[in-house]
């Protein structure tokens, strides 16, 4: 596609349940990234795929949060018994290489409140 | 560790008139550097970015920022701002080797533009 989707754009959810959360990152880009931006916290780092390499997880806050990124394209963000403090905005990102030298790509975002 | 700041958390200037957003980081070596800007309800956009040679980077709408190592700053400056660039302007530091993919963002300054 033309950018970076993400779906939904909005989800609500009730506390306790599971949510999935979608990337589309733009085709050919192998580097792909998620933040989460919470009211006056800017973006906070979540989770780093480069190609067919191990993920770098260390932004994941806690093991309620996990995702996969199957065939080196889409990515799916899993966050397991929501808690209200997970609602905030979660973008995701792709670039075309590895490392921090090439520019990132953003997608609009899925806005998660929990209830 | 890898951080940013920006000391302005919201910032409001006439129509017109000059702008500077401070941008601070801390880093163990040549950083990567940008900045990038959300307009309300949209994803980020890269406004410029910093990896090497002359310290004055020019971006899109008519911003610069200079890249400052004796400071560890990055100030991004339009000589005239005007309406439409109100919005959320966040800089961000990447790792200069592969392995470290992924940017971490200062927490963003809200720019505000009088008439």
């Amino acid at each position: 596609g033309a950018g970076v989707s993400q779906s939904p754009s909005n989800k609500v959810t009730e506390k306790g349940k599971d949510v999935e959360l979608r990337c589309d990152p733009i085709s050919g880009h192998t580097a792909l990234y998620w933040y989460r931006q919470s009211l006056g916290q800017g973006l906070e780092f979540l989770i780093y795929f480069q190609g067919n390499s191990a993920p770098d997880k260390s932004g994941l806050p806690s093991d309620r949060f996990s995702a996969e990124r199957t065939g080196g394209s889409v990515s799916t963000l899993t966050i397991q018994r929501t808690q209200q403090e997970d609602s905030a905005v979660y973008l995701c990102a792709s670039s075309l290489a590895q490392g921090a030298r090439t520019e990132a790509f953003f997608g609009q975002g899925t806005r998660l409140t929990v209830v | 560790a890898q951080s940013v700041t920006q000391p302005d958390i919201h910032i409001t200037v006439s129509e017109g008139a000059s702008l500077e957003l401070r941008c601070n980081y801390s880093y163990g070596a040549t950083p990567y550097l940008f900045w990038y800007v959300q307009s309300p309800g949209q994803g980020l956009q890269l406004l410029l970015k910093y990896f090497s040679g002359d310290t004055l980077v020019q971006g899109i709408k008519g911003f610069e920022a200079e890249f400052k190592r004796s400071q560890s700053s990055f100030n991004l400056r339009k000589p005239s701002v005007h309406w439409s660039d109100a919005a959320e302007y966040f800089c961000a530091v990447g790792g200069t080797r592969g392995s470290q993919g992924n940017l971490i963002f200062g927490k963003g300054t809200k720019l505000s533009v009088k008439p």
